[in-house]
C-alpha cells in the first residue's frame, strides 16, 4: 500500500527565503508525482506534474524534483513571498495524497 | 467547460438523512476521482472511475457511501444515512488517462458537508 509523507508539517519563513518542501513515498511504481497547492476552504490547485521519466520540472519560481530510487520529491520555492502562504500537498500513484505542508510568508 | 465543478458548495443536514453531490468533470477527461477532506488533513482517496466503470474504492468507503457515473461524464456521491462523522469537504478531480497512465489531476472547489 502506497504511503505518502510530507515534512516538515509546517513552515514559517521571512519573505524573500528559498525553501524546500519534502514528499516521500513508499512504492516506487509510480506514473507520475504532482504537487498541489491548497488555500484555506479551497480546492486543489495543481503547479507540477513530474512523469515517472523525469527528473524534475519548473514553473517559474518552483521547481520540483523527482528521485524514484529513493521514494522521494522536493518541491523548491525561490524567493517566496507572502502570496506563497498555503498549504502545499504531493500526490503519487493512485493519486494518494500527503498531509500537506502548511507554509506561512511573512512580510 | 472551463474546470470540474461541484454542486451543491455547501449542504448542512440532520443526521440520519441522506445526502447527494453532483461533479461535472473537464468534458474530456476519462477519470474521475471522489476524495474527502478534513481539516489539516490531506485528501483522503474514497473511489475512482475510467468512464463509466468503477475501478477502485476505497476500503474505508461504508455501504452508506455509493457513487455513480452513468454515462461516463458527470458523478453523484450520495451519503445515506448521515452521521456527524460524515461532516467534511468532498472534493472531486478528474484527468486524462493515456493507456494507462494517469495524467494530470484537476479538482473541483469541493462540497462541504455538515451534520448536525
Amino acid at each position: 500500500k502506497q504511503e505518502v509523507t510530507q515534512i516538515p508539517a509546517a513552515l514559517s519563513v521571512p519573505e524573500g527565503e528559498n525553501l524546500v518542501l519534502n514528499c516521500s513515498f513508499t512504492d516506487s511504481a509510480i506514473y507520475n508525482l504532482q504537487w498541489f497547492r491548497q488555500d484555506p476552504g479551497k480546492g486543489l490547485t495543481s503547479l507540477l506534474l513530474i512523469q515517472s521519466s523525469q527528473r524534475e520540472q519548473t514553473s517559474g519560481r518552483l521547481n520540483a524534483s523527482l528521485d524514484k530510487s529513493s521514494g522521494r520529491s522536493t518541491l523548491y520555492i525561490a524567493a517566496s513571498q507572502p502570496g506563497d502562504s498555503a498549504t502545499y500537498l504531493c500526490a503519487v500513484r493512485d493519486m494518494r495524497f500527503g498531509a500537506g505542508t502548511r507554509l506561512t510568508v511573512k512580510p | 467547460d472551463t474546470g470540474v465543478s461541484q454542486d451543491p458548495r455547501h449542504k448542512i443536514t440532520k443526521r440520519g438523512q441522506n445526502v447527494t453531490f453532483r461533479c461535472d468533470p473537464i468534458s474530456e477527461h476519462n477519470r474521475l476521482y471522489w476524495y474527502r477532506q478534513t481539516l489539516g488533513q490531506g485528501p483522503e482517496f474514497l473511489t475512482y472511475f475510467q468512464n463509466e466503470a468503477q475501478l477502485e474504492k476505497s476500503r474505508l468507503l461504508s455501504d452508506r457511501f455509493s457513487a455513480e457515473r452513468p454515462k461516463g461524464s458527470f458523478s453523484t456521491l450520495e451519503i445515506q444515512r448521515t452521521e456527524q462523522g460524515d461532516s467534511a469537504m468532498y472534493l472531486c478531480a478528474s484527468s486524462l488517462v493515456h493507456l494507462v497512465a494517469p495524467g494530470e489531476l484537476f479538482f473541483g472547489e469541493g462540497s462541504r458537508l455538515t451534520v448536525l
